[in-house]
């Protein structure tokens, strides 16, 4: 039974470019959620999110960044015009039921 | 606001040196207070859900307690495999969203 799988792994973007990171559910979770870990900082919630519907954003910055997941296929965390501060791992869990369950991550390098 | 805080940030045992690793919280009622390990490089490995004062919860070494005010994760006989972050993370009673806030993580180094 797979578990929660994201890529890339390992992303580098220079200053103005576009990150896409993916990430797939577990087999038979429905829910999708995205954390980010800043250098030297805790996990800290991002989006939560099931099929078509953004459920929870509160923790999504305002600007660059967006999430889907769309009716078939993986879910997508997009930062445009990313920068230095975006440089981070990005953890995508999925659920069914209260257990959460983390990816392997998505470690975002802007150079 | 809702706040986890965890003790002590690092810590170091021989092989075989038991302790307890603490989670204090403050939330506007628990809905849940979760468990993680996390290796350098990895996403973080769930390990225990608690749900209510005075429940506990054991895996092989590891033995997870919960009170009103904090959760203890005790390890007996660690192992230098053991060695890992160990993340505590609670989610608010009326969240039903997943959002879970984490402590900072202790960083456990097992000694043989």
């Amino acid at each position: 039974n797979a578990g929660v799988m994201q890529n890339p792994r390992h992303l580098v973007r220079r200053r103005g470019q576009e990150a896409r990171l993916r990430c797939s559910p577990m087999k038979g979770h429905s829910h999708v959620y995205w954390y980010r870990q800043l250098p030297e900082e805790g996990l800290k919630f991002m989006v939560y999110l099931q099929k078509e519907n953004i459920i929870d954003e509160s923790g999504m910055p305002k600007e660059r960044f967006s999430a889907e997941f769309p009716k078939e296929g993986p879910s997508i965390l997009r930062i445009q015009q990313v920068v230095r501060g975006d440089s981070a791992a990005y953890f995508c869990a999925s659920s069914r039921g209260d257990t959460i369950y983390f990816g392997e991550g998505s470690w975002l390098t802007v150079v | 606001e809702d706040q986890v805080t965890q003790s002590p940030e690092a810590l170091r045992l021989q092989e075989g040196e038991s302790s307890s690793l603490n989670c204090s919280y403050t939330v506007s009622g628990l809905r849940g207070l979760f468990w993680y390990r996390q290796d350098p490089g990895k996403g973080p490995e769930f390990l225990f859900t608690l749900y209510s004062a005075g429940e506990e919860k054991e895996k092989e070494r590891l033995k997870a307690t919960l009170t009103k005010k904090e959760s203890f994760l005790h390890i007996t006989a660690p192992k230098p495999e053991d060695s890992a972050t160990y993340l505590c993370a609670v989610q608010e009673g009326s969240s039903n969203t997943g959002k879970l806030i984490f402590g900072q993580g202790t960083t456990l180094q097992v000694k043989p």
